[in-house]
C-alpha cells in the first residue's frame, strides 16, 4: 500500500501571499490530520477532517484553513502568509476517527520570505 | 489539558551503549502514549504505542517503553544503540482511546558516536 503523500515537498512564498498544500492519505483511510512543525514551537495540531467534516481544530488563526474531498484527499490553505508560517507541515492519516494510530507523510517544507 | 515533557533537547551515546529517552506526561484521563521517530527530511514514524493493554511495550528496531502510572512516565529504551538510530524522537499523548489529536513533546535529538 502506498503511504501518505504530500505535495509539493518544498515551497517558497513571500509575505502576504497564500499557499495551498495537498495531502493524499493511505488508500482506505478516511481521517486526515495536519500538524505544523517549527523549531520554536515543535509539533502543533492544526485540524483533523473525517468524511469531509472538520472534527477537531487546534489553536491557530483563521488564516489557516482546510478541507477534505470525497476521496479523502485533503488540502490546507494559509492566507496572508507571515514569516512565522515557515515550517514543515505534516499530514497524517488513519482509517477512521476512532483509530489510535496515525500514519505520517513526509511533509511540505514551506519557507516564507 | 494533556501535555508531555521531554527534558533536554539532545542526547549523545556511543554505539552499543544503552539508549534512554525520558518522557513524562500529564493527563486527567487514561492516556494513550506514543513514541515517534523522525529522520532528517522525513515525516514521523511510529516506534511504539501504549494503549492500556500492557505496561511494557515493544516496538520496532529493538526499542521498548514502560508505562509507569505512579511516575507518570513512558521512557523509551534500547539496550544497544546503532548508528542508524541517530534521529529525533518525539513522545506524544492522546486521549479518548487515542482517537483525539496528538500532543507532542519538544523532541529529543539522539546522536550515536562510533
Amino acid at each position: 500500500k502506498a503511504g501518505v503523500t504530500q505535495t509539493p515537498r518544498y515551497l517558497i512564498k513571500t509575505r502576504g501571499q497564500q499557499v495551498t498544500l495537498s495531502c493524499s492519505p493511505i488508500s482506505g483511510h478516511r481521517s486526515v490530520s495536519w500538524y505544523q512543525q517549527t523549531p520554536g514551537q515543535g509539533l502543533q495540531f492544526l485540524f483533523e477532517y473525517f468524511s469531509e467534516t472538520q472534527r477537531n481544530k487546534g489553536n491557530f488563526p483563521g488564516r489557516f484553513s482546510g478541507r477534505q474531498f470525497s476521496n479523502s484527499r485533503s488540502e490546507m490553505n494559509v492566507s496572508t502568509l507571515e514569516l512565522g508560517d515557515s515550517a514543515l507541515y505534516l499530514c497524517a492519516s488513519r482509517p477512521n476517527a476512532g483509530s489510535n494510530e496515525q500514519f505520517f507523510g513526509p511533509g511540505t517544507r514551506l519557507t516564507v520570505l | 489539558a494533556q501535555s508531555v515533557t521531554q527534558l533536554g533537547s539532545h542526547v549523545s551515546v556511543s554505539e552499543g551503549a544503552l539508549v534512554l529517552l525520558r518522557c513524562n506526561y500529564s493527563s486527567s484521563v487514561p492516556p494513550y502514549l506514543f513514541w515517534y521517530v523522525q529522520y532528517p527530511n522525513q515525516g514521523l514514524q511510529l516506534l511504539l504505542k501504549y494503549t492500556s493493554a500492557a505496561t511494557l511495550v515493544k516496538g520496532i528496531n529493538g526499542f521498548e517503553a514502560e508505562f509507569k502510572k505512579s511516575e507518570t512516565s513512558f521512557h523509551l529504551t534500547k539496550p544497544s544503540a546503532h548508528m542508524s538510530d541517530a534521529a529525533e524522537y518525539f513522545c506524544a499523548v492522546s486521549d479518548k482511546g487515542g482517537s483525539e489529536k496528538l500532543v507532542f513533546g519538544k523532541g529529543m535529538k539522539l546522536t550515536v558516536n562510533p
